[in-house]
């Protein structure tokens, strides 16, 4: 079955630094798309990505998707502490959405 | 801005108790959806509906039912809640045609 699934885990970077996150999935796609969860909220929509694109700005971030390895990353430039979140990709297929467990992105400031 | 809203923050009940959570979204969208979110797991897909009056398992339907009588509400029940349903519950709505998912604040329920 297809999964979103993140990396690293878990990610502690000083303010003014660049974050990249990694998302790979199993199965084919209609489009990927990048969240961010503050703590104990929803996940609020950053990017998305159609299976036909390869890169998308937005902003600071960044997102790339190689669909023949099957996986997207996000990048944040020029980090701030108030981009410390969780981010998760999530995939979509047919009806439904497969999320990861999320990259924990902690900022120093 | 489409708004999707969850009927609570935070609600504790006792096992065995009936639980409804309540979405609302005032964006017209044919889809929406329910997840609990566990530390480690991610978010699992508990159910979706794709129409009023339609409704779809997810990858973890036991224990839980759902409702869609309008196209803006979709509510999830516990018929007799039990302390591992203590989770954080996300509900989401996308148009028809998918794309991006709107997600609620989340409803933080504690199960005693």
């Amino acid at each position: 079955s297809q999964q979103g699934e993140e990396d690293p885990q878990a990610l502690s970077i000083q303010e003014g630094e660049n974050a990249t996150m990694n998302c790979s999935y199993k199965t084919s796609i209609n489009n990927l798309q990048w969240y961010r969860q503050n703590s104990g909220r929803g996940l609020v929509h950053l990017i998305l990505i159609r299976s036909n694109e390869r890169e998308k700005h937005s902003g600071r971030l960044r997102v790339t998707l190689d669909t023949s390895k099957k996986s997207s990353s996000l990048l944040i430039t020029a980090s701030r502490a108030a981009d410390t979140a969780s981010y998760f990709c999530g995939v979509s297929g047919t009806y439904k959405y497969i999320f990861g467990t999320g990259t924990r992105l902690k900022v120093l400031a | 801005d489409v708004k999707v809203t969850q009927s609570s923050r935070y609600l504790v009940k006792r096992t065995g108790e009936k639980v409804f959570l309540e979405c609302v979204q005032d964006m017209d969208h044919e889809n929406m959806f329910w997840y609990r979110q566990d530390p480690g797991l991610g978010l699992r897909l508990i159910y979706f509906s794709y129409d009023v009056k339609m409704k779809e398992k997810g990858d973890i339907p036991e224990g839980y039912s759902v409702s869609r009588e309008k196209k803006e509400r979709f509510s999830l029940i516990l018929e007799s809640a039990s302390t591992n349903q203590t989770s954080m519950y996300l509900c989401a709505s996308t148009p028809r045609s998918r794309g991006t998912q709107y997600f609620g604040p989340g409803t933080r329920l504690l199960v005693l």
